[in-house]
């Protein structure tokens, strides 16, 4: 069944500050850390992701870190921008099985 | 830039009736994947597919759902006896190799509403 909690739900920013997601996992197997990135009326589409040989990634003002001891990784905006309001999802993989988060609800307010 | 498509991008049925969700995944991948999205809520996982067969299905992908790849490029999505309960919209995605480690494209998705 599904392996992965998300929080916070709901997240409103200023524009300009920074926004922070976490995900929590449960299966130690899990290796690969993908985040999404969910538009009004649109499918998700992959924004960043990491492997478990690696702490952290950094794409530009997307960033994304992973705690394997503790088995969660976070999604970091900075410099957030109105365009960045999405819905975001995480995942977990497992084999066979791409389960979501329950996914964040991102407001950059201008 | 490859992308999956889907079709029809919405579809209006009535209650009962039965229901085919048209897929292409992206050229060279091996793994394909159904997901509904109810309003509001979040990805849920319904069917896995590799080798012209199920990998993996969650317990939403029950008797009255199957899948199929007809004809070597596309992947349907069939519901049978649709319910009030089956209006959201239903993603494609597929990945070059199997989930673990490797990430997964998804389409825009078709919307189904069924009265």
């Amino acid at each position: 069944g599904e392996n992965v909690e998300q929080h916070p739900s709901t997240l409103s920013v200023q524009e300009g500050d920074s926004a922070v997601i976490k995900c929590t996992y449960s299966d130690s197997a899990s290796n690969y850390f993908p985040w999404y990135k969910q538009e009004l009326g649109k499918g998700p589409q992959l924004i960043i992701d990491i492997r478990s040989n690696v702490g952290e990634k950094k794409d530009q003002r997307i960033a994304v870190t992973l705690n394997k001891t503790a088995k969660h990784f976070s999604l970091h905006i900075t410099e957030t921008q109105p365009e960045d309001s999405a819905v975001y999802f995480c995942a977990a993989p497992r084999p066979g099985q791409f389960y979501f988060g329950t996914g964040t609800s991102l407001t950059v307010i201008p | 830039e490859p992308e999956v498509t889907q079709t029809p991008s919405h579809q209006v049925t009535q209650m009962g009736q039965e229901v085919i969700l048209r897929c292409v995944p992206i050229s060279n991948h091996l793994y394909f994947y159904w997901y509904r999205q109810i309003l509001g809520q979040k990805v849920e996982f319904l069917v896995s597919f590799y080798n012209n067969e199920i990998s993996e299905k969650s317990e939403i992908f029950d008797d009255q759902f199957s899948v199929e790849r007809p004809d070597g490029s596309n992947f349907t999505l069939k519901i049978r006896s649709t319910k009030l309960e089956d209006s959201a919209m239903y993603f494609c995605a597929s990945g070059g190799r199997g989930v673990s480690g490797n990430t997964i494209y998804f389409g825009e998705g078709s919307w189904l509403t069924v009265v």
